[in-house]
Order: structure tokens, then C-alpha cells, then sequence
């Protein structure tokens, strides 16, 4: 069974610092997917990365995959405020069903 | 109009009574999806159905029923609600195309 864990969970931080958000994933699977979701809507999708090595960058948010090591990122460079959100990962499994993480909740402090 | 619609937005039901959840797509996507939302626990996969005569179970199916209508129609039904199916709940659909839309959400209240 495929299991999907972040870290971390809750994450502070200043507007303009740099942070990184991991997700680590338990078995194999074929795709990863990014998602932003601001409170009370749905799901935006952020990144879907295919293969191991894919790196994929939109603004300020840049993801990564490692398949050998089931690990993906989300590097956020130069944080502002209005990335304010919570953030979640999600494996595809057989069937294409999603397995999420359990989502980071960032907070860009002024 | 909206990819995926969810109906109602927001509903409040008492312990105890049956709640049917709607959700129709214009994706004409053939995978539909049913995923609860809870705090701190991501979004769990209820049921799947990759075309109206192909339905499965997901991680967390009990307490919970659904019928595929139709290509574009995916129902979720509570057939008797208790206050811990108060939730967020999302359809979602999926093509050949790597991406996944989901709806505008559900949230359900049982008192």
C-alpha cells in the first residue's frame, strides 16, 4: 500500500527567505503531483512530474523528483505573501487513484 | 461553468438520514473520483469508477455508497449519517492527459 508522508507539516516563514518542502512516498509509483489549496477551495494543481530527475519551475515554486530515493520537492525561493497556503503532494498508484500527503500548511510572515 | 460541479456546496444533516452528494464533469473524462478531506489527513480516496459499469472501493468505502449515472454523473450517498462523515468532500476526474480536475468541494456537517 501506498503510503504518502510530508514534512513538514507546518511551516513559518519570512517573506523573502527560502524554504523546502519534502514528500516522500513508500512504493513505487509513476507520477507525482503538486497542489496548492487555499482555505475553504478546492485543489489547484501545481506541477505533475513523469520521471526521475524531473524538475519543473513556475515563479517562485520549483519541484523536483528523486525515484530511486521516492522523494519529491517544493522549493520555495524568495517567499511573499501570497504564497500563503497549504501545499500537497500526491502519489499515483495503480488505478490512477491519488495518494495524498497529509499537506504543509505555509504561513509568509511579512 | 465549472469543469467539475459539485452539488449542494455546503449541507447540514442530522444523525441518522440518508445524503446523496452530486457531482456531473464536462471533461468527458472516463475516471471519476470521491475523496474525503479531513484536518491534517490530506484527501483519502472513498470510490472510483473508471466508466459507469466499473465502480471500486477506495481506502475508506465503509459507510458510504455510489452510483455512476452516467459518463459525466458520479454520485456519493451516505445512507446513514453519523457526525464523523463531517468532512470536506471532493469529486475529481481524470483523462489520459496526466492531469486531474477536481471540484469546488462539498462540505458536509452531520449534527
Amino acid at each position: 500500500e501506498l503510503k504518502v508522508e510530508q514534512n513538514p507539516l507546518f511551516l513559518s516563514m519570512q517573506e523573502g527567505k527560502n524554504y523546502t518542502i519534502y514528500c516522500n512516498y513508500s512504493t513505487t509509483s509513476d507520477r507525482l503531483y503538486w497542489y496548492r489549496q487555499d482555505p475553504g477551495k478546492s485543489l489547484e494543481s501545481l506541477f505533475v512530474l513523469l520521471s526521475n530527475g524531473a524538475v519543473k519551475q513556475e515563479g517562485r515554486l520549483m519541484a523536483s523528483l528523486d525515484t530511486k530515493a521516492r522523494l519529491s520537492t517544493l522549493h520555495i525561493t524568495a517567499a511573499v505573501h501570497d504564497l500563503s497556503a497549504t501545499y500537497f503532494c500526491a502519489a499515483r498508484t495503480s488505478g490512477s487513484r491519488l495518494t495524498f500527503g497529509e499537506g504543509t500548511q505555509l504561513t509568509v510572515n511579512p | 461553468d465549472a469543469d467539475v460541479t459539485q452539488t449542494p456546496r455546503n449541507r447540514i444533516t442530522k444523525t441518522g438520514k440518508r445524503i446523496m452528494l452530486e457531482c456531473s464533469q464536462t471533461k468527458g473524462h472516463d475516471r471519476m473520483y470521491w475523496y474525503r478531506q479531513d484536518p491534517g489527513l490530506g484527501l483519502r480516496l472513498i470510490y472510483y469508477s473508471f466508466d459507469v459499469k466499473d465502480i471500486n472501493k477506495g481506502e475508506i468505502s465503509d459507510g458510504y455508497s455510489v452510483s455512476r449515472q452516467a459518463q459525466a454523473k458520479f454520485s456519493l450517498s451516505l445512507e446513514s449519517a453519523i457526525p464523523n462523515q463531517t468532512a470536506l468532500y471532493f469529486c475529481a476526474t481524470s483523462g489520459h492527459n496526466y492531469g486531474y480536475t477536481f471540484g469546488s468541494g462539498t462540505r458536509l456537517t452531520v449534527v
